[in-house]
């Protein structure tokens, strides 16, 4: 496709539900990156995938979040028992391979999935 | 670790004028990209414009240009003939030069930017 989409844009999940968001990056972007953005602030690291590989998950918040990228293309964030606090907007933005001469290295970003735990 | 401080939640500007986003950051990283990204009410986040901290002339991408301070740990966004189209919620942020996993973006808590007509 020509960008990076999400789906649902929209999520309204009672507390204790299970949710998955999907991510479809730019095609031939090997990079995808999950960001989690809090009413009023910046967007904070979750995971990042190379490829199939999830290289960093050091920003996951609990183990009840979980993500997959198993053909190295679509991603799916999946968040078991959801909380409040979970209520965010959970950004996908993927990117080039890296390459200093000729490559992109911004991240290009979806819209979003606005998910609303109640 | 890193850390990217946008000081003005908010600002506004008249449409015509020059308005101009402060960042600062903190690193101990000596080569890096620093960007800034817009989020208009759609939630997309959109590459206004990066800057390579090896490189010591500044970034311009038409009305927008940056004035990078390497030294003081600045760098600011100059949005000049501010368009009502520019009105956004404005992110800076940081990333070290990749070596090995390491590619995430740092980002500021944003500067919420009204254009006047």
């Amino acid at each position: 496709g020509a960008g990076v989409s999400q789906s649902p844009r929209y999520k309204v999940a009672k507390r204790g539900q299970d949710v998955a968001l999907r991510c479809d990056p730019i095609s031939g972007h090997v990079s995808l990156f999950w960001y989690q953005q809090a009413l009023g602030q910046g967007p904070e690291f979750l995971t990042y995938f190379q490829n199939e590989a999830q290289l960093d998950k050091s920003g996951l918040p609990s183990d009840r979040f979980f993500a997959e990228r198993p053909e190295g293309s679509v991603s799916t964030l999946k968040i078991q028992r959801t909380q409040q606090e979970d209520s965010a907007v959970y950004l996908c933005a993927s990117s080039s391979p890296w390459d200093r001469g000729l490559g992109s290295v911004a991240a290009f970003f979806g819209q979003g999935t606005r998910l609303t735990v109640v | 670790a890193q850390t990217v401080t946008q000081s003005q939640p908010e600002m506004s500007v008249q449409e015509a004028e020059t308005v101009t986003l402060s960042c600062t950051y903190d690193t101990s990283e000596n080569n890096y990209y620093l960007f800034w990204y817009k989020q208009p009410p759609s939630r997309q986040m959109i590459l206004v414009i990066r800057q390579e901290a090896y490189k010591q002339q500044n970034a311009t991408e038409n009305r927008f240009s940056v004035n990078f301070q390497k030294a003081a740990k600045s760098f600011s966004l100059k949005i000049s003939d501010s368009q009502l189209g520019d009105t956004a919620m404005y992110f800076c942020a940081f990333m070290p030069l990749p070596s090995g996993s390491a590619r995430q973006l740092t980002f500021g808590s944003g500067t919420q930017l009204t254009v006047l007509p």
